[in-house]
């Protein structure tokens, strides 16, 4: 069965701090990882997609890593409006052809100015 | 506004009622989900189409909810009879094939009171 785990669970971090945020996952054919950031109230808004192990992503202060077991999404001198819930999510190869994605529980990050 | 829309962004419904959702996406987007968030978890697949075709369900959804396509345009969710666990946010997301990235709307946020 698939299994993502997100850690830490919540992260403060003070403003220009760079740290790491880590999804390990368990998936039987992955398809894609996917990272989301979720801001209070809102729906998720998509960031990266890697689809092989070695593949790196950037986009403004962060940069998405993947590896066979984990990937990780670092975060270079965050400022406060990088605060969200950064989720991970899996994506499988079925026999069904659906390619629903399975999340993990998310990373609550605080930047504090 | 090309995004992914949802209406209502919020519902207050007594226990017993029956409500339903509209999702609108991505027009060129053939692939549309349904999701459901509680706090502090990440998002559960319930449902997606592909087209109008209903491909797959979870086994989250109970026998009363109901999703509908018709026209492989906007997409309806339905919850029968709801209950106070029925208490979540509800995402819809499109997406274009198979592989590609899935775009969020903003959900609607049912409370069952």
């Amino acid at each position: 069965e698939d299994q993502v785990t997100q850690s830490p669970e919540a992260l403060r971090l003070q403003e220009g701090e760079s740290s790491s945020l880590n999804c390990s996952y368990t998936v039987s054919g992955l398809r894609g990882l996917f990272w989301y950031r979720q801001d209070p109230g809102k729906g998720p808004e998509f960031l990266f997609t890697l689809y092989s192990a070695g593949e790196e992503k950037e986009k403004e202060r962060l940069k998405a890593t993947l590896t066979k077991k984990e990937s990780f999404l670092h975060i270079t001198a965050p400022k406060p409006e990088d605060s969200a819930t950064y989720l991970c999510a899996v994506q499988a190869v079925r026999q069904t052809g659906a390619n629903n994605l399975f999340f993990g529980t998310g990373t609550r990050l605080t930047v504090i100015p | 506004d090309t995004g992914v829309s949802q209406d209502p962004r919020h519902k207050i419904t007594k226990r017993g009622q029956n409500v339903t959702f509209r999702c609108d996406p991505i027009s060129e987007h053939n692939r549309l989900y349904w999701y459901r968030q509680t706090l502090g978890q990440g998002p559960e697949f319930l449902t997606y189409f592909q087209n109008e075709a209903q491909l797959e369900k979870s086994r989250l959804l109970s026998d009363r909810f109901s999703a509908e396509r018709p026209k492989g345009s906007f997409s309806t969710l339905e919850i029968q009879r709801t209950e106070q666990g029925d208490s979540a946010m509800y995402l819809c997301a499109s997406s274009l094939g198979a592989t590609t990235e899935a775009f969020f709307g903003q959900g609607t946020r049912l409370t069952v009171v």
